[in-house]
């Protein structure tokens, strides 16, 4: 079965460079989730979209933006890079619970992307 | 809000131990509850879930159940293997929106382990 996939797998930047990590969810999926994972820590939530649109925002910076595509797709853009940036950066994808098709809540995560910021 | 709080680790086990993480949460609304385990230098899986008070998650001889009296999660193993040694995660999920699909998943501290020959 199809999973998230996450691009590129390792990226590294210098200081005050750009990225863009792009993440295609599951098909049928319909909501993309963000989120950033430091060295030894837990994942913490960034963004999400929802039908394209962001449907929640966590601990984001403002440096950092992301959207959703037509085809659900989704990117997250950095800039002015930090060395605190440097983490593993996970996209996740869910659908959309019916009243037909319950939903356990379960997010399917892709493999990550990591960034290097020297 | 929500929160997820998890037994601190480092864990180090003998092969064949048994593996007690603890785990317990505080929500709004009625969460489903999961495990997540990430092994060295990979992205996070899926080890098992629980989605309503009494239900027992289990997969890879892991098992979780899911107590609403005591808020709790705890994940057991009764005999661990080396290749168990991983990072695990105890997370819930709650519906953000009415009717929407905005699952948040907020996990805990995560535990390390470790399973020595």
């Amino acid at each position: 079965a199809a999973g998230v996939i996450q691009s590129p797998r390792h990226l590294i930047k210098e200081k005050r460079e750009t990225a863009t990590l792009k993440c295609y969810p599951i098909p049928r999926h319909d909501t993309v989730y963000w989120y950033q994972q430091g060295p030894g820590q837990d994942p913490q939530f960034l963004i999400s979209f929802y039908e394209k649109m962001q449907s929640d925002k966590g601990s984001i910076p403002d440096r950092f933006s992301a959207q959703q595509f037509s085809d659900y797709h989704s990117e997250l853009n950095m800039s002015s890079l930090e060395l605190g940036d440097s983490a593993l950066y996970f996209c996740a994808s869910s659908l959309r619970a019916t009243t037909s098709k319950p939903n356990t809540g379960e997010l399917f995560f892709g493999e990550g992307s990591r960034l290097t910021v020297l | 809000g929500n929160s997820v709080t998890q037994m601190e680790g480092p864990v180090t086990l003998s092969e064949e131990a048994f593996l007690t993480i603890n785990c317990t949460y505080t929500a709004t609304g009625y969460p489903s509850l999961f495990w997540y385990v990430q092994y060295p230098g990979e992205g996070l899986q899926l080890l098992l879930k629980a989605t309503k008070a009494d239900d027992k998650g289990s997969n890879k001889g892991f098992e979780a159940t899911y107590r609403k009296e005591t808020t709790s999660f705890h994940l057991e193993k009764g005999s661990v293997q080396v290749s168990d040694s991983a990072v695990y995660f105890c997370a819930l999920s709650v519906r953000e929106n009415s009717g929407g699909s905005n699952y948040k998943l907020t996990f805990g501290k995560g535990t390390l382990l470790t399973v020595n020959p």
